[in-house]
């Protein structure tokens, strides 16, 4: 069993609908709690990231992480096309590390005019 | 503003061929991790180097080595290529002591024939 379990997906909603993204891991260490966009052939993009629980909002984003239940997710609020992509999420147990990452294998999210 | 810079893009290999990809970090960013992603995987963490000193290691085979010089850049330095070894890679870069705002590169394709 990985230890970051993400659904790839591919996700289709109408434009405007609200998304919701789903993560769910299994090692109690991790205490920041990331998520990336990928578009296809680029480099992931920093979108959001989390310590520990509760709520974080920034524009049409909404990230909340639940450490009860090991289950994080993203919320996008009026998607638009431009949303459409591949949504990682990652986790580590330090936050001001160099350590490396440990990446969900994204979901894929297509936003239908 | 800069981006993290990898060189090159793309790269085509022979199988047991040798390979060296490079990362320019963002400036004042010392922290420098290396990823795989292969196709239709989760990027997955090799190694990360802070202060030009190895920091972490991930799932990197013996067969890679890499390094950091003075300048702050990164060479991922691969030998015996192998089928397997077909991915993208990715280079991040961070500033000190903010790992989980790492920014990723564009990556480099990287295919063994």
């Amino acid at each position: 069993q990985k230890e970051v379990e993400q659904d790839p997906g591919p996700l289709s909603v109408p434009e405007g609908a609200i998304v919701s993204l789903n993560c769910t891991y299994s090692n109690s260490a991790f205490q920041y709690f990331m998520w990336y966009r990928q578009y296809s052939r680029k480099g992931p993009e920093l979108l959001m990231y989390t310590y520990s629980s509760g709520n974080k909002e920034d524009g049409r984003f909404t990230a909340q992480v639940d450490k009860s239940s090991k289950y994080i997710s993203l919320f996008i609020r009026d998607s638009q096309p431009s949303d459409s992509a591949t949504y990682l999420c990652a986790m580590s147990d330090v936050g001001g590390g160099a350590d490396g990452l440990t990446f969900g294998k994204g979901t894929h999210l297509i936003i239908q005019p | 503003a800069a981006g993290v810079i990898q060189s090159p893009r793309h790269l085509i290999k022979e199988k047991r061929e040798t390979a060296t990809l490079k990362c320019y970090p963002i400036p004042r960013h010392d922290t420098v991790y290396w990823y795989q992603q292969g196709p239709g995987q989760d990027p997955q963490f090799l190694i990360s180097f802070y202060e030009k000193m190895q920091s972490d290691k991930g799932s990197i085979p013996d067969r890679f080595s890499a390094q950091q010089f003075s300048d702050y850049h990164s060479e991922l330095n691969m030998s015996s290529l192998e089928l397997g070894d077909s991915a993208l890679y990715f280079c991040a870069s961070s500033l000190p002591r903010e790992g989980v705002k790492a920014f990723f590169g564009q990556g480099t394709r990287l295919t063994v024939v």
